[in-house]
């Protein structure tokens, strides 16, 4: 099955700056790689996501990387804010047996 | 687009009782359900898939009798949790696909359950 490695487990970073986590997976058959914001209490909601026939995706401070070859994908947060500190989650998978995830990211916005 | 609701949003009940949760798919129509729980600073794991119309797919170690899933409709499904001990007390998630190459998955706010 699939396994999915996500780091680091805890990011502190100044507002204004950037924010990269980094996920690999193993099944060269995934196709779809989400990512999700966590918010304490609530439920996951789906940021942005990539799917296997591109290599980066972008949406207004959000952007994801996708490397096919090395199995590893990235999410970039630029000018960081306050309401971005959350927990996150990368996933992968795609199709009938769908997602594994990773295990999360605390994002911590430091003012 | 791509709502996902759940019910209740928070309950607590006595060792022993069965409780109920609700997952619905709000505008769109949801052939694959998940079913995830979540303990405390830990990620999501998945306990079970269901298919509307067809018996739910456990997860290894996930108990079938006491996480009853049923999957009636393509825009509802339910986990009742059996004879609840504390030991259930978790957070559950559930997630809904409308199918697709990429089954891309749209999650409810989760249902947090105490077992006293």
């Amino acid at each position: 099955g699939e396994n999915v490695e996500q780091h680091p487990s805890t990011l502190s970073v100044q507002e204004g700056d950037s924010a990269v986590i980094k996920c690999t997976y193993s099944d060269s058959a995934s196709n779809y790689f989400p990512w999700y914001k966590q918010e304490l209490g609530k439920g996951p909601q789906l940021i942005i996501d990539i799917r296997s026939n591109v290599g980066e995706k972008k949406d207004q401070r959000i952007a994801v990387t996708l490397n096919k070859t090395a199995k590893h994908f990235s999410l970039h947060i630029t000018e960081t804010q306050p309401e971005d500190s959350a927990v996150y989650f990368c996933a992968a998978g795609g199709g009938a047996d769908g997602l594994t995830f990773g295990k999360g990211t605390h994002l911590i916005i430091q003012p | 687009g791509a709502v996902v609701s759940q019910h209740p949003s928070r309950v607590i009940c006595k060792s022993g009782t069965s409780v109920k949760i609700e997952c619905r798919s709000l505008d769109f129509q949801a052939t694959t359900m998940f079913w995830y729980r979540q303990f405390p600073k830990q990620s999501l794991m998945l306990m079970a898939t269901s298919n509307e119309g067809s018996k739910a797919t456990y997860e290894q170690g996930v108990e079938k009798d006491k996480f009853l899933i049923n999957h009636a409709s393509l825009t509802l499904s339910t986990l009742t949790v059996t004879s609840a001990h504390p030991e259930d007390s978790s957070f559950y998630i559930c997630s809904a696909s409308a199918g697709g190459r990429y089954n891309e998955q749209f999650f409810g706010p989760g249902t947090r359950l105490t077992v006293l």
